[in-house]
Order: C-alpha cells, then structure tokens, then sequence
C-alpha cells in the first residue's frame, strides 16, 4: 500500500522559515514524480510546486517562486519543501501527493493520485 | 487556465442522480492524443482523492457509479445513484498547462 506522511507544519512569524517533509513508503520513490498543494482555510486547492523523479526538474506556482525550494532524497524515500520568506498567504494546510503518471513530468503535464494527510502551517505574529 | 464549475453546491436525495460541470478556458487536450481533465473527492476532514482521471477513466477502487465525459473545455462528473458516503467537496482540476489548476470545488450534500 502506498503512503505519504507529512511533517514539518508549525506556527511561523510572517519573514520566517519552515521546512516540511513527506515520507514516502510502499512505491517505487525514485521514479515517481512528486508535488506540493497547498489548501488554505475554508478554500480550495492549489498547487504549489513539483519535482521529477530524479530531482532533475522542478515547477513552481507564481506566488511561491522564489521563496519555496522543492527537493527530494531519494535513497530515503523523502520529499521537501523549504519554505523562506513565509507570509500570512501561506497559512494552509500542505499535502504532498504522487503524480499518477510521472512520463509526461518534462512536457509540462501532471495530477495526482495518492495524497497524504496533511501538515498545517499557520504564518502569523 | 481558468477552471469554472457549475454549480457550486448541490443538494441530492440518496438514489438519485448528481452532475457537476467543468469548463475550462482553453482546450485540455494535448498532442499525445490525451485530455489532461481530472475529478477529485474530498471528504470532510479527509484529503482529496482522486475519483476520474483523463476525463473518463475510473482511478482504483472508485465505483462505477461515477463516470466522466467530455472533451476540448467542457466536461462533466456525473454520479448516477448518490449514496451517503459520496458527500463532499468535488474538484476538476486541468494538468496540461502550468501552473496546474483546479476548479473552485462543488459541494454535495445529502437531502
């Protein structure tokens, strides 16, 4: 069964820093495409950012470029968002979630299927 | 791309039948000969999961009484018999074109 399990959320004063983490487990890692959406409350989704399964490529969503660096380890099964710069606007809920078919990554195209639960990031004095 | 559904909430009674609308401001589908149009579920308290992919195609475990249809910029989910189980918010969402986006969510509630 595949699994994705989130860390890292927190309460961050507006300028910080906050690093977030998905454990990926029951998947091929290396080869899997892999991205962040983020979920503010109340509101909808938005994607934020995605990476290859190499790590070779990345996207960013306008708002966050910049300031989030997506990466990945894969000999530990692990995805990252570095998040800098943080602003109350980040304040969501972040999943990270597989693409369903990583072989159209580098021509720009991508969804999701499996989705973690979530890790809660509050941007706020 | 702009993603638009229609409507944005929706009362059903169980057993009957729900359709949720999707459009899309530019053509969805690609030169591989795919339509990147997807449909998501997200129930409360839960994370989204992901009901249609490729305008049509059922993702694993999905029952069939969930179908999608559609092609170019519009499209539609269509739940043939609603039951309990199947409230909360429903999302299309576009992969062809970064930065990928997502419809404004429909929610369904039971009557």
């Amino acid at each position: 069964e595949v699994q994705l399990l989130e860390s890292g959320g927190g309460l961050v004063q507006p300028g910080g820093s906050l690093r977030l983490s998905c454990a990926a487990s029951g998947l091929t890692f290396s080869t899997s495409a892999m991205s962040w959406v983020r979920q503010a409350p109340g509101q909808g989704l938005e994607w934020v950012s995605a990476i290859s399964g190499s790590g070779g490529a990345t996207f960013y969503a306008d708002p966050v470029k910049g300031r989030f660096v997506i990466s990945r380890d894969n000999s530990k099964n692990t995805l990252f968002l570095q998040m800098n710069s943080l602003r109350a606007e980040d304040t969501a809920v972040y999943y990270c979630a597989i693409h369903y078919d990583s072989s159209g990554f580098y021509y720009g195209v991508g969804a999701f299927d499996i989705w973690g639960q979530g890790t809660m990031v509050i941007v706020s004095s | 791309i702009v993603v638009t559904q229609t409507p944005l909430s929706l009362s059903v009674t169980p057993g009957q039948p729900a359709s949720i609308s999707c459009k899309s401001s530019q053509s969805l589908l690609h030169g591989d000969g795919k339509t990147y149009l997807f449909w998501y579920l997200q129930k409360p308290g839960q994370s989204p999961r992901l009901l249609i992919y490729e305008v049509s195609s059922r993702f694993s475990g999905v029952p069939d009484r969930f179908s999608g249809s559609g092609s170019g910029t519009e499209f539609t989910l269509k739940i043939s018999r609603v039951e309990a189980e199947d409230v909360g918010i429903y999302y299309c969402m576009q992969g062809i074109h970064l930065p990928w986006t997502f419809g404004q969510g429909t929610k369904v509630e039971i009557k």
